[in-house]
């Protein structure tokens, strides 16, 4: 299995409340992700990060920011979480240029009251 | 409108029988393919995966057939086993494997 962590796992937060994702890998792979996944769309694509400090905008990047400080951690941020961001939130990460393949971390379900 | 479609939301199938879950794109750029598996609490699973210059690739059980005039792909499992039930994604990517697009998922049951 892929090293990767995703804390918390779980989480309930108030509206209105920033709320910050961790993603840490022990793979060394260039490019991480994130993604949500809601019932009837699968995964979608929030933010991804091709290196440190290299990041853009997903599908579904409103409302939310992201920051790669090292190789091993990507941050998602909720700056003002809004109950439409209730959501499982997934963390992956691909060896790009190696293989093709991205590998998902275990995932966070946040509830947005 | 969802580039990714995947029109089944659940499949039923007993165990084992040929599981077939089907996987329909609209973007006729997307140069990669994969399958993912997915179980309740957990992340997805990588299962197999087909560049646009194949049109089939096999891994033990699991093989994924490509149509690109039609934009299908095809997940097969042969045979089926309760251990497959699970949500299977099919993704496209057509910058060979920078971002990928999903699909809504399908269900499949392998019944005992």
């Amino acid at each position: 299995d892929a090293g990767i962590t995703q804390s918390p796992r779980h989480k309930v937060t108030e509206t209105g409340t920033p709320v910050t994702l961790r993603c840490h890998q022990t793979e060394n792979h260039r490019y991480m992700y994130w993604y949500r996944q809601d019932p009837g769309h699968g995964l979608r694509l929030i933010h991804y990060s091709y290196g440190v400090k290299d990041t853009d905008k997903g599908e579904v990047s409103d409302g939310y920011s992201v920051s790669r400080s090292k190789t091993e951690d990507f941050l998602l941020t909720l700056e003002s979480a809004t109950s439409s961001q209730t959501s499982v939130y997934f963390c992956a990460i691909s060896g790009y240029g190696i293989s093709y393949e991205q590998y998902f971390g275990p995932g966070t379900r946040l509830t947005v009251t | 409108d969802q580039q990714v479609k995947q029109n089944s939301p659940s499949l039923s199938v007993q165990e084992g029988r040929i599981s077939i879950l089907n996987c329909d794109y609209t973007n006729s750029m997307f140069d990669y393919f994969l399958w993912y598996k997915k179980y309740p609490a957990e992340g997805p699973t990588f299962l197999i995966s087909i560049s646009s210059i194949k049109d089939k690739n096999e891994d033990g059980r699991f093989t994924v057939f490509l149509n690109k005039s039609a934009k299908h792909l095809s997940l097969h499992i042969v045979p089926s086993q309760p251990g497959d039930s699970a949500v299977y994604f099919c993704a496209a990517s057509d910058n060979y494997g920078q971002n990928f697009v999903f699909g809504p998922g399908t269900r499949l049951s392998v019944l005992p």
